[in-house]
């Protein structure tokens, strides 16, 4: 079993609709990172996460600690929001601590 | 704000050839980086972690002498991978970390091996 799981895997959405992706983990941490990922292969750090809840545009990005668990939402999807979105964990210590990576969510929003 | 550079994005040669990638740190100092192989449909891979000033630590199953990492500055990490094979075509991408910010990551570099 992975020590980071995403759901759902594949997700294809119509535009305008309100997107949930899922990170579940199993390690203690000490900060969970989420990434996006376009065709052409460069990452963008999303958010950077050790409790509550945090807001960018359309995208929030929330924690639960003790769940272990954190959900990725886009409002009002489009279809320049289709990439791979990809939950990071790392597993203690500070920042020069690697991350361990969930395989991804690839995500489609159809206009 | 912080931004890594990564060079080259695409890169095609012959069996046998040893290719050098780098990584660049634009406006902060990056004691550590982070290099990272990626398959097709997989997630990123960790292959080594870079190291300024000291050996470059790597994880199980990668070989050293295959894939040199060499920590040059504070603002510079290259890795290179000698005397290329087909099987090491794949995407390698890096990244480095800064206190209290997310990682701050290439934008890869798309090796091919003919």
């Amino acid at each position: 079993k992975n020590e980071v799981e995403q759901s759902p895997q594949n997700l294809t959405a119509q535009e305008g609709e309100f997107i949930t992706i899922n990170c579940s983990y199993s390690v203690g941490i000490s900060a969970l990172h989420w990434l996006q990922q376009h065709p052409g292969g460069g990452i963008v750090s999303l958010f950077m996460l050790s409790s509550g809840k945090k807001k960018h545009g359309r995208l929030i990005a929330t924690i639960n600690i003790q769940e272990k668990h954190s959900s990725l939402h886009i409002t009002a999807s489009h279809p320049r929001d289709s990439a791979v979105y990809i939950c990071a964990v790392r597993n203690g210590g500070g920042a020069t601590n690697k991350l361990i990576f969930g395989t991804g969510t690839l995500l489609a929003v159809q206009p | 704000g912080a931004v890594v550079s990564q060079h080259p994005s695409w890169v095609i040669c012959k069996s046998g050839t040893s290719v050098k990638i780098e990584c660049r740190s634009l406006d902060f100092q990056a004691t550590t980086m982070f290099w990272y192989r990626q398959f097709p449909k997989k997630s990123l891979m960790l292959m080594a972690t870079s190291n300024e000033g000291s050996k470059a630590t790597y994880e199980q199953g990668v070989e050293k002498d295959k894939f040199l990492i060499n920590h040059a500055s504070l603002t510079l990490s290259t890795l290179t991978v000698t005397s290329a094979h087909p099987e090491d075509s794949s995407f390698y991408i890096c990244s480095a970390p800064t206190a209290n910010q997310p990682q701050h990551f290439g934008d890869g570099t798309r090796l091919s091996i003919l």
